[in-house]
């Protein structure tokens, strides 16, 4: 069974700050690794994937984020926050050629001026 | 990019009334779609995967009878919220997976509100 933990419901930063959103991931086989955003009123958008190979993830806008197996864990890092980062942010996780996803409660990320 | 369609995006219906949501991959064909539920300030839960040519398969917790799902086509699934309460006023929102690929496209979700 697979489970994701999303620490931290509410992440504020200052515009041109770090954005770190941290994800741990239960799987009892190899995961893929999701990280996807939510605008308002609107569907999720794909930021960017793991699923084999390189740890270290790049996805669009800037973000990138890393498997590291050892710690069971997919953060999500932006080096510097801009003003249309503002959203909902998900991690999610399914298992190795399953068709389903579990996602992490959700992470709102502000950003201040 | 493989794209998916919801349409509508928001419905305002009475109680007592259905309304059906409709999931469409653009480009692609998709034997398995699925149907998730949002709350607010809540993280989506997973109420139904849509199978094409067959039944949905439907997650503990959620009435089969009030949440039809049809997936007649290989690029069309279908959700009917019959006869609605307030309660059942939330987003939902579809994806799919193209074949061959690892992740999923969503829509772009709908609005449900009952009055």
């Amino acid at each position: 069974a697979q489970s994701v933990t999303q620490l931290g419901s509410h992440v504020s930063v200052s515009e041109g700050a770090l954005v770190l959103l941290r994800c741990n991931y239960s799987s009892s086989v190899p995961p893929y690794l999701f990280w996807y955003v939510q605008y308002p009123n609107q569907g999720l958008q794909l930021l960017l994937k793991y699923t084999t190979g390189a740890t270290l993830v790049k996805g669009i806008n800037v973000f990138e984020a890393e498997f590291k197996k050892s710690e069971t864990s997919f953060h999500l890092t932006k080096p510097s926050a801009h003003m249309s980062d503002a959203a909902e942010y998900f991690c999610a996780v399914s298992e190795t050629g399953a068709n389903n996803l579990f996602f992490g409660t959700g992470t709102r990320l502000t950003v201040i001026p | 990019g493989a794209v998916v369609s919801q349409h509508p995006s928001r419905v305002i219906c009475k109680s007592g009334t259905s309304v059906k949501i409709e999931c469409r991959s653009l480009d692609f064909q998709a034997t398995t779609m699925f149907w998730y539920r949002q709350f607010p300030k809540k993280s989506l839960m997973l109420m139904a995967t849509s199978n094409e040519g067959s039944k949905a398969t439907y997650e503990q917790g959620v009435e089969k009878d009030k949440f039809l799902i049809n997936h007649a086509s290989l690029t069309l699934s279908t959700l009917t919220v019959t006869s609605a309460h307030p309660e059942d006023s939330s987003f939902y929102i579809c994806s799919a997976a193209e074949p061959g690929a690892s992740g999923y496209t969503f829509g772009s979700g709908t609005r449900l509100t009952v009055v």
